[in-house]
């Protein structure tokens, strides 16, 4: 059973160029998040999709952009990259079972986005 | 709004000594709490949950962690520390917002483990 898998591993972008990072689910997931971890920080949450719709947004501006597919699959874009910018990405997946109730995330390993 | 609070963002024990990592909560609900481990280059593993039935959490790697209302706590603790336990360590609080579940990490804990 294929856990959580993200691509690229790494990539190195110019300021003001856009970038498109991509996830798949936990098999028998629905729900994908994406997380932007800053170097000594803790993840910060950017989205979550569930349903092909974005249901929660955190504090990241509108140059933070995703999309989620009929088969759970998601992406994230950031257009306008800053040097700002620069961090692990992680997604994680999980099973909606319904509103208020407690379901559990799973990590992928994360894309290191770098922009110099 | 909740909030995490990890107290160290560095703590060094020796192998076999006993781990304590601390994490203090805010919530206005009753949270669900949470503690992952990253091991460089990686991304994050849950080591255990608290969901509202006991409040004494058992994870894996032998960690565990006790909820502590009165306190608003959730410390994790190991009675003897590995060398592959040296890792980062993050404490997360999960509270209903909007119909869904809105998740908020610390700073994290590095834990080194001397010889």
């Amino acid at each position: 059973d294929a856990g959580v898998t993200q691509s690229p591993t790494h990539l190195i972008k110019t300021r003001g160029q856009q970038v498109t990072l991509r996830c798949s689910p936990k098999s028998g997931h629905d729900t994908v998040s994406w997380y932007q971890q800053a170097l000594g920080q803790g993840p910060q949450f950017i989205f979550q999709y569930y349903e092909e719709e974005e249901r929660q947004r955190g504090n990241f501006p509108d140059r933070f952009s995703g999309h989620q597919y009929p088969n759970y699959s998601s992406e994230l874009n950031v257009n306008a990259l800053l040097l700002g910018d620069s961090a692990l990405y992680l997604c994680a997946s999980s099973l909606m079972l319904g509103p208020g109730n407690y379901y559990e995330q799973y990590f992928g390993p994360g894309t290191r986005l770098t922009v110099t | 709004a909740q909030s995490v609070t990890q107290l160290g963002s560095h703590v060094s024990v020796s192998e076999g000594a006993l781990v304590l990592l601390r994490c203090n909560y805010s919530s206005s609900v009753p949270p669900y709490l949470f503690w992952y481990v990253q091991y460089p280059n990686q991304g994050l593993q849950l080591l255990l949950k608290y969901t509202s039935a006991a409040t004494l959490v058992k994870g894996i790697n032998g960690f565990e962690a006790e909820f502590k209302k009165s306190e608003t706590s959730f410390h994790l603790t190991k009675p003897s520390a590995h060398m592959s336990d040296a890792a980062e360590y993050f404490c997360a609080v999960s509270v209903p917002s909007g119909g869904y579940q809105k998740v908020t990490f610390g700073t994290g804990t590095k834990l080194q483990v001397i010889p």
